[in-house]
């Protein structure tokens, strides 16, 4: 079945190391998406890819890296220098960016904790 | 500048009542699309529905139905005959260039 596979689905992090949260989908998709979810503040925008080997900054960049070496793949590393890291991240796709009627498929997220 | 606002962060009700969830949008876009998501408890948003700009009939689909009204830059969302299944985290969307503009989500809890 196609779909967008993220891992793992829990992640612990002491203070100060940096993590990183895996992407894969197998929907033939450029796009591809990360978002962060924390409690009453709905989904913002990580960082997002275009196509291979390209990627931009979303709204809240700031302590995040990501690498866009294949189409299927779009791993997301948390680092030290993110203040706040404990959150819900959301990875998602679609078919390409800038046009507007395509929808994003997400995965199931992953939810990191630092300790 | 573009803005999705959902106004009910939390809404309860008795199942099989009726429920509407707002959604007031902004955006100098002439043109553009509006979407609803679904977030169950597992934590995957589901695409439920999309709407142009051009086009503004009510869409039904089952127990769901839409009302879009550009008027009132509104893309309302109603369940009808509410089931426990349906208790949910609903996202209304606006994209603009190669980006979602999510809502806060409209949290629904469906008592048997």
């Amino acid at each position: 079945d196609g779909g967008i596979t993220q891992s793992p689905k829990y992640l612990f992090r002491k203070e100060g190391q940096n993590v990183t949260l895996s992407c894969e989908q197998n929907l033939n998709h450029d796009a591809m998406y990360w978002y962060r979810q924390d409690p009453g503040q709905g989904l913002r925008l990580i960082y997002y890819s275009q196509i291979v080997n390209d990627f931009q900054k979303g709204d809240i960049a700031e302590g995040y890296s990501v690498s866009r070496e294949k189409k299927e793949s779009f791993p997301l590393t948390v680092t030290s220098a993110q203040k706040n890291p404990t959150a819900f991240y959301l990875c998602a796709s679609s078919k390409t960016a800038g046009a507007a009627y395509n929808e994003q498929f997400f995965g199931p997220g992953t939810r990191l904790t630092v300790l | 500048a573009q803005k999705v606002t959902q106004a009910q962060t939390e809404i309860s009700v008795v199942e099989k009542e009726d429920v509407t969830l707002d959604c007031v949008y902004e955006t100098r876009d002439t043109t553009y699309y509006l979407f609803w998501y679904k977030q169950p408890p597992s934590g995957e948003l589901v695409f439920l529905i999309r709407r142009n700009s051009f086009d503004e009939q009510n869409e039904i689909s089952g127990r769901y139905s839409w009302n879009f009204q550009k008027s009132t830059s509104s893309f309302n969302f109603t369940i009808t005959a509410s089931q426990v299944v349906d208790s949910a985290v609903y996202f209304c969307a606006l994209p603009t260039g190669n980006q979602f503009y999510f809502g806060t989500g409209t949290s629904l809890t469906v008592i048997p």
